[in-house]
């Protein structure tokens, strides 16, 4: 069973590109998680979304970030018009169901975003 | 709101010693705790959890941590540090839907 898969590892972008990170959760997963790290700090929620929902946004910065899981394929995380500030590592986190009791989230690498 | 404070972003032990690594809590519900670790370039992988029962939780790798609602804590220890402990260890306690992360803190271990 493969793990939580994230592609690209690394992410390149020129200051206005737009970034594109995707998550493949395990198979059988229907949650969703992103998590950005910053240099020297903790991860930070970002947003939380099941197939088709977004069911917490509440860490997604108001613009040029945007999310979403569709019914096939990867859970995308869009940035628009990169800024140097966006460079991070963004993590993407699955599990089976929601709540944390009886089920554990599994991290993916990670996708390290560089913008120039 | 949930929160959690780790103390000391960098801790160095010599190999053989023991580890402690230290985590605060906040949370305005009875919390979920958990400890993660970070390898270089690596995502995070569990080390352990602590929902409900028995307080002393055991992890993988040696590693264990007692949760002490008296004193919000949930530290982490291993009795004696192997040099791949080198890592960068983070705590985290369940939000609404989501877990929120201390800052971590790098675990040095030097021979």
């Amino acid at each position: 069973n493969a793990g939580v898969m994230q592609n690209p590892r690394h992410l390149v972008r020129r200051r206005g590109q737009e970034a594109r990170l995707r998550c493949s959760p395990m198979k059988g997963h229907s949650h969703v998680y992103w998590y950005r790290q910053l240099p020297e700090e903790g991860l930070k929620f970002m947003v939380y979304l099941q197939k088709e929902n977004i069911i917490d946004e509440s860490g997604m910065p108001k613009e040029r970030f945007s999310a979403e899981f569709p019914k096939e394929g990867p859970s995308i995380l869009r940035i628009q018009q990169v800024v140097r500030g966006d460079s991070a590592a963004y993590f993407c986190a699955s599990s089976p169901s929601a709540g944390y009791q009886n089920t554990e989230a599994f991290f993916g690498q990670g996708t390290r975003l560089t913008v120039v | 709101a949930q929160s959690v404070t780790q103390l000391g972003s960098h801790v160095s032990v010599s190999e053989g010693a023991l580890v402690l690594l230290r985590c605060n809590y906040s949370s305005s519900v009875p919390p979920y705790l958990f400890w993660y670790v970070q390898y270089p370039n690596q995502g995070l992988q569990l080390l352990l959890k602590y929902t409900t029962g028995a307080t002393l939780v055991k992890g993988i790798n040696g590693f264990e941590a007692e949760f002490k609602k008296s004193e919000t804590s949930f530290h982490l220890t291993k009795p004696s540090a192997h040099m791949s402990d080198a890592a960068e260890y983070f705590c985290a306690v369940t939000g609404f839907q989501k877990l929120v992360f201390g800052t971590g803190t790098r675990l040095l271990v030097s021979p």
